[in-house]
């Protein structure tokens, strides 16, 4: 079946701009998570979803970035009034199962963000 | 806090030659779990394994291995006979049961096959 998609897969864009990145997870998953992957930081955790709902948001930088998701589907991250250290590969990841421990979570392939 | 570590930046092996990735790991959780992905350059995250920590048995998958050592909070990775498609980058994570899902990642170990 489809893997994890995500859109678009480069942005680039001029500092102080906002910029939304679009997630579409695997039918059927219930948990969606995004992260983010610097040459700096590594890959580090952002925002956690389960359903709708964002029981963690401790990985998210600043009040800049925000996500939301909607139908228990498709999210998105914005980052509003861009950074050039905000320059990344984000990727967003699905697990399948809700509740009762964890279950693996796939990966989509990344949207690479330059911020000019 | 969780943390994981990933020693080794770099590794090059001759192709056929068998390569360890080492993973140590640091959580005050009693329950959680381990994971290897791997990303080659086309860039995308690939699951290779996970393992909970009840599960101390080795597996093996191919020519795929893991030790998972909870005495020394490790879990170790062997290619045997590697392969030039083996080449990428491989990031060992960490991550807690119920209500802590996140993933806490090690800062990846690229492996170059040489043909």
């Amino acid at each position: 079946g489809a893997g994890v998609s995500q859109s678009p897969s480069n942005k680039v864009t001029e500092k102080g701009k906002d910029v939304e990145l679009r997630c579409d997870p695997i039918s059927g998953h219930t948990a969606l998570y995004w992260y983010r992957q610097s040459l700096g930081q590594g890959l580090e955790f952002l925002i956690y979803f389960q359903g709708n709902s964002a029981p963690d948001k401790s990985g998210l930088p600043s009040d800049r970035f925000s996500a939301e998701r909607t139908g228990g589907s498709v999210s998105t991250l914005t980052i509003q009034r861009t950074q050039q250290e905000d320059s990344a590969v984000y990727l967003c990841a699905s697990s399948p199962r809700l509740g009762q421990g964890l279950d693996t979570q796939y990966f989509g392939p990344g949207t690479r963000l330059t911020v000019l | 806090a969780q943390k994981v570590t990933q020693a080794q930046t770099e590794i090059s092996v001759v192709e056929k030659e068998d390569v360890t990735l080492d993973c140590v790991y640091e959580t005050r959780d009693t329950t959680y779990y381990l994971f290897w992905y791997k990303q080659p350059p086309s860039g995308e995250l690939v699951f290779l394994i996970r393992r909970n920590s009840f599960d101390e048995q080795n597996e093996i998958s191919g020519r795929y291995s893991w030790n998972f050592q909870k005495s020394t909070s490790s879990f170790n990775f062997t290619i045997t006979a590697s392969q030039v498609v083996d080449s990428a980058v491989y990031f060992c994570a960490l991550s807690g049961y119920f209500g802590n899902e996140k993933l806490t990642f090690g800062t990846g170990t690229r492996l170059t096959i040489i043909p």
